[in-house]
C-alpha cells in the first residue's frame, strides 16, 4: 500500500527566507504526487504535481517541488516565504498500476511564516 | 464551473440523531471522494466512487455510516446514529480521470455532535 510521511508538524521560518516542507512517500511502481495546502476554513486547494519528466517542478505562488526518485522524496520548496503562505501544507501520493484511484495523504504540515 | 459544493457548510447536531452531508461533484468528473479531517487522525479517505459505483470503501469507521452516489452529480454520506466521535470537518473532492489530474475539494462540512 502507498504511504506519505510527513516528518515536521510545524515549519517556521521569517519572511524573505526560503523555505522547504518535507515529504517522503512508499508506493510500488510508478508514484504520482502532489502537494495541496488548506488555509483556515477552507477545502484543500492544489499547488503542484508531479507525473513524468523533469524532476523539478513548478506551480502556484511561487512554490517549486522536487521528486528524487533514490530518497523517494518530494519536498515542497520556495525561493522567498511569505507571512501569507502561513497554512497547512498536505503532500499526496497516487499509484495508477492498480487502476484504481486512490489519493493518500500525509499527516500535514503547519508553514508558519513571522514578519 | 463552480467547482465541488458540499452542503451543509456547518451542521450541529445532538448525539444519536442522524447526519446526512450532501456533494455535488464537478460536472463531468468520474471519481468522487469522501474524506474526514480531524486533529488527532488527520486527512483520512472514507470511499471513493468511480462512475457512480462505491470502489474501496474500507476507510468507512462503521456501520453506522453509509455512503451513496445515485447519479453522477449527487452524493451523500450519512451517519446514522451520530456520536461526539464523529465531530470532523468532512470534504468531498471530485477527479476527472485515473490520476494524471488533481482531485478538486469542496469547501468541507463541519460536524459537530453534542
Amino acid at each position: 500500500a502507498q504511504s506519505v510521511a510527513q516528518p515536521e508538524d510545524q515549519v517556521n521560518v521569517a519572511e524573505g527566507n526560503p523555505l522547504t516542507v518535507k515529504c517522503t512517500y512508499s508506493v510500488s511502481g510508478n508514484p504520482y504526487l502532489f502537494w495541496y495546502v488548506q488555509y483556515p476554513n477552507r477545502g484543500l486547494q492544489f499547488l503542484l504535481k508531479y507525473i513524468t519528466g523533469d524532476n523539478l517542478v513548478k506551480g502556484s505562488y511561487g512554490f517549486e517541488a522536487e521528486f528524487n526518485k533514490s530518497q523517494t522524496s518530494f519536498h515542497l520548496k520556495k525561493p522567498s516565504a511569505l507571512v501569507s503562505d502561513s497554512a497547512l501544507y498536505f503532500c499526496a501520493v497516487r499509484r495508477l498500476n492498480t487502476g484504481f484511484q486512490k489519493l493518500v495523504f500525509g499527516t500535514g504540515t503547519r508553514l508558519l511564516v513571522s514578519p | 464551473d463552480a467547482g465541488v459544493i458540499q452542503s451543509p457548510r456547518h451542521e450541529v447536531t445532538e448525539m444519536g440523531q442522524e447526519v446526512t452531508l450532501r456533494c455535488k461533484p464537478i460536472s463531468g468528473h468520474d471519481y468522487l471522494f469522501w474524506y474526514r479531517q480531524t486533529m488527532m487522525r488527520g486527512l483520512e479517505l472514507l470511499i471513493y466512487f468511480n462512475n457512480n459505483v462505491p470502489i474501496d470503501d474500507s476507510g468507512m469507521p462503521e456501520d453506522r455510516f453509509s455512503a451513496k452516489m445515485p447519479n453522477a452529480s449527487f452524493s451523500t454520506l450519512k451517519i446514522q446514529p451520530s456520536e461526539p466521535r464523529d465531530s470532523a470537518v468532512y470534504f468531498c473532492a471530485s477527479s476527472p480521470d485515473r490520476g494524471i489530474t488533481e482531485a478538486f475539494f469542496g469547501q468541507g462540512t463541519r460536524l459537530t455532535v453534542v
